[in-house]
């Protein structure tokens, strides 16, 4: 079964250092969101990529943050100068696209812990 | 801004009892999804619904979307051990944007 897929599966980082958060979508999805998830809080939306920009983003997606999808396969999160407030559980997400094709199918998610 | 509340936050239930959870949106929302993400995975989809008053059926699962589009709920008849988790709600405000609900975590005891 198709399955969206997450590198790495933990990431440990400095406060103000840059991180790549990488996921390789479900082939023939055209619709790709970054969420986040806080220990033991609710899943939060960040950004939805649609046709090589972004559709929608929310308040937490500032300009340290950027989306890209470098190739035909990757789509990537940046997170420029992170902060201690950035660990969280962030999970990548696909689907097919089209207004009634919106069932989301989540990779296993990055735990990204800032120190 | 926008919110999605569910209610109760926990819930612990004997095997065999039913089980509720429900889902508030603060505004009215174009369609709801439910998910549920077992501890320590990631949110899988169960279901969409789009119908203002619409009800769908998923074996021992119920899920209802309200009249006004602005709440939601998923009933569980005699809940089994399998369905240990978080229950959230996913109301649609935008284009390709979901607001997730704050989740109910279910504990089912043996």
């Amino acid at each position: 079964e198709p399955e969206v897929t997450q590198t790495p599966s933990h990431q440990v980082t400095q406060m103000g250092q840059e991180v790549i958060l990488r996921c390789v979508p479900i082939s023939n999805h055209l619709y790709f969101y970054w969420y986040r998830q806080i220990l033991g809080q609710k899943v939060e939306f960040l950004v939805s990529f649609y046709n090589n920009e972004i559709s929608e983003k929310s308040e937490i997606f500032d300009d340290q943050f950027s989306v890209e999808r470098p190739d035909g396969s990757n789509f990537t999160l940046k997170i420029r100068s992170t902060k201690l407030e950035d660990s969280a559980m962030y999970f990548c997400a696909s689907s097919e696209g089209g207004y009634m094709n919106t069932e989301a199918f989540f990779g296993q998610g990055t735990r990204l812990t800032v120190v | 801004g926008q919110q999605v509340m569910q209610i109760p936050q926990y819930q612990h239930v004997q095997e065999g009892e039913d089980f509720t959870t429900y889902c508030n949106s603060s505004t009215t929302l174009s369609n709801i999804q439910w998910y549920k993400q077992r501890p320590g995975g990631h949110p899988v989809f169960l279901i969409q619904l789009v119908k203002s008053g619409e009800v769908k059926k998923q074996k021992r699962l119920t899920f209802q979307f309200g009249e006004a589009k602005k709440n939601s709920s998923l009933h569980i008849t005699a809940t089994q051990t399998t369905d240990v988790g978080t229950y959230f709600c996913a109301g649609r405000t935008g284009t390709y944007k979901y607001i997730f609900g704050t989740g109910t975590r279910l504990k089912v005891l043996a």
